[in-house]
């Protein structure tokens, strides 16, 4: 089992253009989470999904950030619009329902 | 709202003597709680969870909910042990979600 996989792992942007990250589940695992990690802070809850289902998004930003979990597929986190202040390292894990929670390696994003 | 503060950033000790990693949570439920590692250049791994009660590495960490702490602590530090260390909270209201603390650096030096 490969882990949870997370693409690209560095990211640059310049403002006003769109990201995408990607999280490809540990196999067997149809829960998906993504958290935020601003410089010099800890992890942030930013949203929790199921298989093309959005179960908790309390975290995520109101405005340019949206999340899905198709049928097929990785999760993607979307971030339309970027400004500097998006750059970050975002994390995906993954769980068996409400099981351990396995994490990715992360992507940074880099916002010039 | 549920919160994890861990008030040190920064923690240097020499190889062989004891460590402590200071947790507090405010929630006035039952809470899990969890530590996860970050070692150099790899990912965030569960370290251990108070649920199971284990030593994982030498460590261990026990919920006192008086306090409302959830300290990591290990007798004898080794310069492997040297990591970014996060204190996470999960709470049935909040569903799934991990709550996270700033993290602590613990450096063993030789």
């Amino acid at each position: 089992n490969a882990g949870v996989m997370q693409n690209p792992r560095h990211l640059v942007r310049r403002r006003g253009q769109e990201a995408r990250l990607r999280c490809s589940p540990m196999k067997g695992h149809s829960h998906v989470y993504w958290y935020r990690q601003l410089p010099e802070e800890g992890l942030k809850f930013m949203v929790y999904l199921q298989k093309e289902n959005i179960i908790d998004e309390s975290g995520m930003p109101k405005e340019r950030f949206s999340a899905e979990f198709p049928k097929e597929g990785p999760s993607i986190l979307r971030i339309q619009q970027v400004v500097r202040g998006d750059s970050a390292a975002y994390f995906c894990a993954s769980s068996v329902g409400a099981d351990t929670q396995y994490f990715g390696p992360g992507t940074r994003l880099t916002v010039l | 709202a549920q919160r994890v503060t861990q008030p040190e950033k920064l923690l240097s000790v020499f190889k062989g003597a004891p460590v402590e990693l200071k947790c507090n949570y405010s929630y006035s439920g039952s809470p899990e709680l969890f530590w996860y590692v970050q070692y150099s250049r790899q990912r965030l791994q569960l370290l251990l969870r108070h649920i199971s009660r284990e030593s994982i590495k030498g460590f261990t960490a026990d919920l006192n909910k008086g306090e409302t702490s959830f300290h990591l602590k290990k007798p004898f530090a080794q310069e492997e042990d040297s990591a970014m260390y996060y204190c996470a909270l999960r709470t049935r209201n909040a569903g799934n979600m991990l709550t996270f603390g700033g993290g602590t650096r613990l450096m063993v030096k030789p």
